[in-house]
């Protein structure tokens, strides 16, 4: 596997409350991606980040934040949870533009917002 | 933006027969479709992948064929074995950075 790790790997949260899911990489790849995973919904993208400080929105964006300060560290946040949000929650990884370039995954966080 | 549709959403095959799991895409635009294999608990892991320059690839028992004027891709495993049960994701991408747009998944079973 990438050098790819995910902290926590599992959280029990209360509605209402602010939680951040960091991603570590070693692999010095340039991009880095956060998606949800639900049941039948396959993988979603949440946000995607092409170079420190440079992000952008994916398909389910809203309420969530992301941070890159540096090259090896992805910041997701949810500045309120919501019960909605519950899921696994999977970062991901690429050298080049994922157009012609593999991602690999970490190994997720398992999120309860209860 | 990109639409993928994945079919079936369960398939369940005889050990040692092959089995296909088919989709297709939206934007003419993608180019890159890749597919990724899950376990239960564990992340998806990236099995095997076709570009838009490339009509089919073979990997040992797996391969992919892409068709881009009907924009659809499938995969083909052949001589399941048990160690092929898991979920089965295919994905597509256009030009930009942007992330992958994922099918919602096949469950294939192998059945002893």
């Amino acid at each position: 596997d990438a050098g790819i790790t995910q902290s926590p790997r599992h959280k029990v949260t209360e509605t209402g409350t602010p939680v951040t899911l960091r991603c570590h990489q070693t692999e010095n790849h340039r991009y880095m991606y956060w998606y949800r995973q639900d049941p039948g919904h396959g993988l979603r993208l949440i946000h995607y980040s092409y170079g420190v400080k440079d992000t952008d929105k994916g398909e389910v964006s809203d309420g969530y934040s992301v941070s890159r300060s540096k090259t090896e560290d992805f910041l997701l946040t949810l500045e309120s949870a919501t019960s909605s949000q519950t899921s696994v929650y999977f970062c991901a990884i690429s050298e080049l533009a994922s157009s012609y370039n593999e991602q690999f995954f970490g190994p997720g966080t398992r999120l309860t917002v209860l | 933006g990109e639409n993928v549709e994945q079919h079936p959403s369960t398939l369940s095959v005889q050990e040692g027969d092959s089995a296909v799991i088919k989709c297709t895409y939206s934007d003419s635009a993608s180019n890159y479709f890749p597919w990724y294999k899950q376990e239960l608990g564990k992340r998806p892991q990236l099995i095997i992948d076709i570009r838009s320059n490339v009509g089919e690839k073979k990997d040992q028992r797996i391969a992919v064929t892409l068709n881009k004027t009907a924009k659809h891709f499938s995969l083909h495993i052949t001589e399941t074995q048990p160690e092929d049960s898991a979920v089965y994701f295919c994905a597509a991408i256009g030009g930009g950075a942007d992330g992958l747009t994922f099918g919602k998944g096949t469950h294939l079973i192998i059945q002893p």
